[in-house]
């Protein structure tokens, strides 16, 4: 089974800093794909970017990046320039392709993190 | 183009009844899978529908049921409610028949289920 740990509960900071959250995660697969996904007070995931475990290239989507170390089972997302519709909860979620049985889970994800930015 | 809807937005059940809850996917994707987050939590994956056949299924007990029809909407069914079933509940669909990380997942706003 894979576990995602989010170690920050909460972050706050500036409009127009920069921001880096925190993911680990474990698996014994080889084939997988992470996530960032924001959840307005709306309520509705939105993803933000992904990653292929395969590609060594981190991915990026505009203000949105992240810090992929397969070897360490680290997954950050870094937010350029933020903004105060950035704030939201933002959840880091695996997929893994199982091998035995095939199929998969569903997403699997950490507990979250509350990003504030401040005015 | 309308997302993933839910219905309804927010309900409230005493322990012991049932309740059923309602997703209409986005246009063009034909496979719907349920999530629970409970409060301060992420989402837990319950089920997935393609094919209106349950096809993977989470460490869920069997009191959570689902359905998907011809339309490839799709309903959660939760019977004999417990307290701790109290959570939102998120549906989302995706297109190319079983999940995977290669596609995109649409999340709806979610059902608010409160049980007393």
């Amino acid at each position: 089974a894979q576990t995602v740990t989010q170690s920050q509960p909460e972050m706050s900071v500036q409009e127009a800093e920069t921001v880096t959250l925190s993911c680990t995660y474990d698996t014994s697969e080889s084939n997988y794909y992470l996530f960032w996904y924001k959840q307005p007070p709306s309520r509705q995931m939105i993803l933000v970017i992904r990653q292929e475990a395969y590609k060594q290239q981190n991915a990026t989507e505009n203000r949105f990046s992240v810090n992929f170390q397969k070897a360490a089972k680290s997954f950050s997302l870094k937010i350029s320039d933020s903004q105060l519709g950035d704030t939201a909860m933002y959840f880091c979620a695996f997929w893994g392709e199982a091998y035995s049985g095939g199929g998969a889970d569903g997403l699997t994800f950490g507990k979250g993190t509350h990003l504030i930015i401040q005015p | 183009d309308a997302g993933v809807t839910q219905s309804p937005t927010h309900l409230i059940k005493t322990r012991g009844q049932q309740v059923t809850l309602r997703c209409s996917p986005k246009s063009g994707h034909d496979t719907v899978s349920w999530y629970q987050q409970a409060l301060g939590q992420g989402p837990q994956f319950i089920f997935q529908y393609y094919e209106e056949e349950e096809r993977q299924r989470g460490n869920f007990p069997d009191r959570f049921s689902g359905h998907q029809f011809p339309n490839y909407s799709s309903e959660l069914n939760v019977n004999a409610l417990l307290l701790g079933d109290s959570a939102l509940y998120l549906c989302a669909s995706s297109s190319g028949g079983l999940y995977s990380g290669a596609n995109v997942l649409t999340f709806g706003a979610g059902s608010r289920l409160t049980v007393l």
